[in-house]
């Protein structure tokens, strides 16, 4: 069964580096999104891509985050310059319409030091 | 803005019995999916069971159905015959139906469901 694939499963990273999570979506799918968890809180969105372009975004996806779908396959979230409120499960997801149900990945653990 | 409200924390119940999750959710809205999603300690978002608005009829799948009550917004999900394997955090989650269709999904805190053998 198709599934959508995150890389790293966990990022230890020091305050104020970059970096890049990474998702490979299921093929045929056309709408993107990116989630983030922080532990023992609800999920929320964060961005939805479509079209090679952000569709929706939450006032949390603010100027240190961007997405980026670098070529036919992959989905990335770059977080540019990270604070330890960062720290958090993100979630990338996918969906062939924006009506249908959203597949998630694994997630991503992301601590911030 | 839309919210989705999960009033039960956590719930606890016997193998084998039924158990009923309840969610709420806040629209102005007319169109709009529900959906309830399991997340086991992995931690991973699995899908559970989907509704759409403008169906009265209640989803169904095997041992999991909803309540679907759009009047009062409510949003229940019944499990029956409990087992083990749903251990798990239950999130209801909101997506409005919009003509673009990329619109994120609202999640409820989620309800941390509870097994006795």
């Amino acid at each position: 069964e198709p599934e959508v694939t995150q890389t790293p499963s966990h990022q230890v990273t020091q305050m104020g580096q970059e970096v890049i999570l990474r998702c490979v979506p299921i093929s045929n799918h056309l709408y993107f999104y990116w989630y983030r968890q922080i532990l023992g809180q609800k999920v929320e969105f964060l961005v939805s891509f479509y079209n090679n372009e952000i569709s929706e975004k939450s006032e949390i996806f603010d100027d240190q985050f961007s997405v980026e779908r670098p070529d036919g396959s992959n989905f990335t979230l770059k977080i540019r310059s990270t604070k330890l409120e960062d720290s958090a499960m993100y979630f990338c997801a996918s969906s062939y319409t924006g009506g249908t149900e959203a597949f998630f990945g694994q997630g991503t653990r992301l601590t911030v030091v | 803005a839309q919210t989705v409200t999960q009033s039960q924390p956590e719930m606890s119940v016997q193998e084998a019995e039924t158990v009923t999750l309840s969610c709420t959710y806040d629209t102005s809205e007319s169109d709009y999916y529900l959906f309830w999603y399991k997340q086991p300690p992995s931690r991973q978002m699995i899908l559970v069971i989907r509704q759409e608005a403008y169906k009265q009829q209640n989803a169904t799948e095997n041992r999991f159905s909803v309540n679907f009550q759009k009047a009062a917004k409510s949003f229940s999900l019944k499990i029956s015959d409990s087992q083990l394997g749903d251990a798990a955090m239950y999130f209801c989650a909101y997506r409005l139906l919009s003509g673009g269709g990329a619109d994120g999904l609202t999640f409820g805190k989620g309800t941390h469901l509870i097994i006795q053998p």
